[in-house]
């Protein structure tokens, strides 16, 4: 079975701060995206990253997808309430079917 | 361009019913997947319809059943409903493949099963 592994599957800070949530497998990925959910919504697409060691940034969050396309981080910076929610990463394989991680619920404290 | 639409998007059913939902996705798309989120087991795959036919499949059994139509919206039944079907189910509709194979996703169906 084919795992994506994420972590902290949970992660509660204050305003301001910085944090990074990892995706991690023993397998190889073409791709790597990153959703994030809001409750009572369908994931929201928010990167995509292609190439081994690509680093792409969308505002105050920073996405890497690893030398060796089987890992991928996202970290923010200085978060806000806003950036509450739960981030999902998954995997592509060349196909038409994602694997999942089970998703990392962050709170942003005011 | 509008946006991936579910309905309806609240139900309430009686364990042994049987529920059909709907998805339209994005215009374009042909591509429809369907999945089961519950808190427990995060974002299930159900199945994924291109061009009419069931292109892939997950591990469900047999009660959960889909179909698409020749305008690539999406239907999915799920019969004999059980107290552990109770879940948000999405749909997602897709253009491209490969490692471009992106998903945008509709708001979900909330199902309880009482």
């Amino acid at each position: 079975t084919q795992l994506l592994e994420q972590s902290p599957q949970f992660l509660s800070i204050q305003e301001g701060e910085n944090l990074t949530v990892y995706c991690n497998s023993s397998s190889v990925f073409s791709s790597l995206q990153w959703y994030r959910q809001e409750p009572g919504e369908g994931p929201v697409l928010l990167v995509t990253v292609v190439t081994g060691g690509e680093v792409k940034k969308l505002k105050r969050l920073t996405f890497q997808f690893g030398d060796a396309r089987k890992d991928s981080s996202l970290h923010i910076t200085a978060a806000q309430p806003g950036d509450t929610g739960l981030y999902l990463c998954a995997g592509a394989q060349g196909g038409y079917q994602l694997i999942w991680g089970a998703g990392t619920k962050l709170i942003i404290k005011p | 361009k509008a946006g991936v639409t579910q309905t309806p998007r609240y139900l309430i059913k009686t364990r042994g019913q049987q529920v059909t939902l709907s998805c339209s996705p994005i215009s374009g798309h042909r591509s429809v997947s369907w999945y089961q989120q519950t808190p427990g087991q995060g974002l299930q795959f159900l199945f994924e319809y291109f061009s009419e036919t069931q292109r892939n499949k997950g591990n469900f059994p047999g009660r959960f059943s889909g179909r698409q139509f020749s305008n690539s919206r999406s239907e999915m039944n799920v019969s004999t409903l059980e107290l552990g079907d109770s879940a948000l189910y999405l749909c997602a509709s897709s253009v491209g493949g490969g490692e471009m194979y992106e998903q945008y996703f509709g708001p979900g169906t909330r199902l309880t099963v009482t």
